[in-house]
């Protein structure tokens, strides 16, 4: 049973550019976030996906955007790159439910992205 | 909204002795504690969690934690730590109102075990 798993693993862009990353779910999930991971920092939230809407989002510019697909994996976008983006880019995947004793999210090993 | 805070940036303990990294919680609402070590260059990796019943939760890799209401507190414990128990270690909240996942985090502790 495949975990979660994102691509590309690494990724280098120049200001400006415009970025895709792409992350499939673990098997039988339904719902996608998408954290950022500056360096040092703890995971920020930045948007999540379910039925292949953005459910909820943080305090990201629209710059941020992002897709899920009809088999649930997702894909996040950033346009017009900024140096601060540089960061390492996590997609989590769980499973919708809405009663106690849930299951916790699970992450892929994220993507470095590196804006130059 | 929600809030985590793990106040050392990093823990420091011999081989074989116990450990403790420390955090708490700001949340409305019950709160889902979650803990997570991330190893360098790596995805985070989930440790155990709270959601209801017993105070304490055991987890993987012998780690447990206790859940204290009065203190807002859930602390992350070993009764023996190993060298390969070095990595950054953080301490996730997420209230549950409507079935939503947003999960916050802290900003994360670095447990060095010491050989």
């Amino acid at each position: 049973d495949a975990g979660v798993t994102q691509s590309p693993t690494h990724l280098i862009k120049t200001r400006g550019q415009q970025v895709t990353l792409r992350c499939s779910p673990k098997s039988g999930h339904d719902t996608v976030s998408w954290y950022q991971q500056a360096l040092g920092q703890g995971p920020q939230f930045i948007f999540q996906y379910y039925e292949e809407e953005e459910r909820q989002r943080g305090n990201f510019p629209d710059r941020f955007s992002g897709h899920q697909f009809p088999n649930y994996s997702s894909e996040l976008n950033v346009n017009a790159l900024l140096l601060g983006d540089s960061a390492l880019y996590l997609c989590a995947s769980s499973l919708e439910v809405r009663t106690p004793g849930d299951t916790e999210a699970f992450f892929g090993q994220g993507t470095r992205l590196t804006v130059v | 909204a929600q809030s985590v805070a793990q106040p050392e940036d990093q823990v420091n303990v011999a081989e074989g002795n116990p450990l403790t990294v420390k955090c708490t919680y700001s949340v409305s609402g019950n709160p889902y504690l979650f803990w997570y070590v991330q190893y360098p260059n790596r995805g985070l990796q989930f440790l155990l969690k709270y959601i209801t019943g017993d105070n304490l939760v055991k987890g993987s890799y012998g780690f447990e934690a206790e859940f204290n209401k009065s203190q807002t507190s859930f602390h992350l414990k070993k009764p023996s730590a190993l060298v390969s128990d070095s990595a950054l270690y953080f301490c996730a909240v997420r209230a549950f109102p409507g079935g939503y996942q947003k999960v916050t985090f802290g900003t994360g502790t670095k447990l060095q075990v010491i050989p």
